[in-house]
């Protein structure tokens, strides 16, 4: 069964320092991965995706995440955080081919000016 | 957010009311979604919606009834609710690459229907 785990319910940084939100996946098959961002009272918008090739994806707002196959894991990064980066973030996996995507419990990052 | 559209943005309903809440998505897509976002919660997938046909139905109990007339229109009907059905409604869509079509995987979310069950 597929599955998601985003362990820190909330990350404090500081302007201007770099961030990692940490992900970690489980999956049978081959592994779609998505990081989606939610500000308050908005749904949810898409960062990036790993589907196959390079494991190091470029997305918006200046993040990225790195696919690492055998930690199973898909952090998001960012090397310098804004103030306007504070927001709830979700990771998500889904099995190639499949309509299911599982979302993790999403994590609250806060910046601090 | 004008890709996916829901309405109403806020809902306010007695147990034995029934309601509708709507979801049209301008994108062209092929799938469309419900989830439900509780507080403290993970997103949790309601139904899917593929080509107008249901693949998915995640255990959700009958007094919530979707509805897909087609690809661009999803409804959720709901009757009878309980006071913890309160929560953020989400609708989705995605462009999937059944029948040779470009799949893209993402989903794009609405903004939302804020459900308060008294």
């Amino acid at each position: 069964a597929q599955s998601v785990a985003q362990p820190e319910d909330q990350v404090n940084v500081a302007e201007g320092n770099p961030l990692t939100v940490k992900c970690t996946y489980s999956v049978s098959g081959n592994p779609y991965l998505f990081w989606y961002v939610q500000y308050p009272n908005r749904g949810l918008q898409f960062l990036l995706k790993y589907i196959t090739g390079d494991n190091l994806v470029k997305g918006s707002y200046g993040f990225e995440a790195e696919f690492n196959k055998s930690q199973t894991s898909f952090h998001l990064k960012k090397p310098s955080a804004l103030v306007s980066d504070s927001a709830l973030y979700f990771c998500a996996v889904r099995e190639g081919g499949g309509f299911k995507t599982i979302f993790g419990a999403g994590t609250r990052l806060f910046v601090k000016a | 957010e004008t890709g996916v559209t829901q309405t109403p943005r806020h809902l306010v309903m007695g147990m034995t009311n029934k309601k509708s809440l709507k979801c049209e998505q301008h994108l062209g897509h092929n799938a469309m979604y419900w989830y439900k976002q509780s507080a403290k919660k993970p997103l949790e997938l309601m139904f899917v919606y593929n080509f107008k046909e249901q693949t998915e139905n995640n255990s959700v109990p009958s007094r919530f009834s979707p509805e897909c007339p087609n690809s661009s229109h999803l409804f959720l009907h709901l009757h009878t609710l309980q006071p913890e059905d309160s929560a953020l409604y989400l609708c989705a869509s995605s462009q999937d690459g059944l029948a040779g079509g470009l799949s893209t995987d993402t989903q794009y979310f609405g903004p939302g229907t804020r459900l308060t069950v008294l």
